[in-house]
């Protein structure tokens, strides 16, 4: 299996700020990479695919690079409504393998 | 729009089988534009993949998962169903469905709200 690991694990920011996780994959992904944001007692909900392409509806402050092994995810000017758990997800083959998550909190 | 909503029951016996229904609106589970998938998530493991079914008959499993899982469709209900045997606390997760287009691959764009299950004697 591809084993997908996020930093940091948990964050604490500033309404307004600039926001950067990373993800790594144990092999190529080409750019079979997907991030996904999570609120509790909600599903997960798709934000980025292909690594960079940005989801329908999804604002344009998420924002997402890399390709092969290593990924991240950006999100410009954080809201308050982007307090959430973030995960990443590779789609390059099955069993499909999602990152541990990475928890966003305002200080 | 497409919509995903799972049940089921929310207690089941150890060494029972678990039995989960997706119920699908927006799209028909015989369709050969979506992978229909089931995915898992606990406190302890994250988020795990279960499986898809394709076309009504092609599936794929976790290869952990997959002497114990069967994932069927009800066309005639327009569900895709989650049998798991031989379950033990470990099974204790909250259970999505969700679906992904064919034409981009695996990424999950849509889910259902999840249904719990305990696994408890």
């Amino acid at each position: 299996d591809i084993q997908m690991t996020q930093s940091p694990s948990s964050l604490s920011t500033s309404m307004g700020d600039r926001v950067t996780i990373t993800c790594r994959a144990s092999q190529s992904l080409g750019t079979y990479l997907n991030w996904y944001q999570q609120k509790p007692g909600q599903a997960p909900k798709l934000l980025i695919y292909s690594a960079s392409t940005l989801e329908s509806g999804v604002p344009s402050r998420f924002s997402g690079s890399g390709s092969e092994t290593h990924f991240t995810l950006t999100i410009n000017s954080l809201q308050p409504e982007d307090i959430a758990t973030y995960f990443c997800q590779q789609s390059y083959f099955t069993p499909l393998t999602f990152g541990g998550g990475t928890r966003v909190e305002i200080k | 729009q497409m919509h995903l909503k799972e049940s089921g029951p929310g207690l089941v016996r150890p060494s029972g089988t678990l039995s989960l229904a997706c119920t699908v609106s927006g799209d028909s589970v015989s369709s050969v534009t979506h992978y229909w998938t089931w995915i898992r998530q606990t406190p302890g493991k994250g988020l795990e993949w279960i499986g898809y079914i394709y076309s009504s008959s092609v599936t794929d499993y976790s290869p952990s998962l997959k002497s114990r899982a069967t994932i069927s469709v009800d066309t005639s209900r327009n569900q895709l169903s989650l049998k798991l045997r031989s379950v033990t606390a470990a099974d204790t997760a909250v259970y999505f469905c969700a679906s992904s287009l064919v034409s981009r691959g695996y990424d999950l764009s849509v889910w259902g709200q999840g249904t719990p299950v305990i696994v408890s004697s």
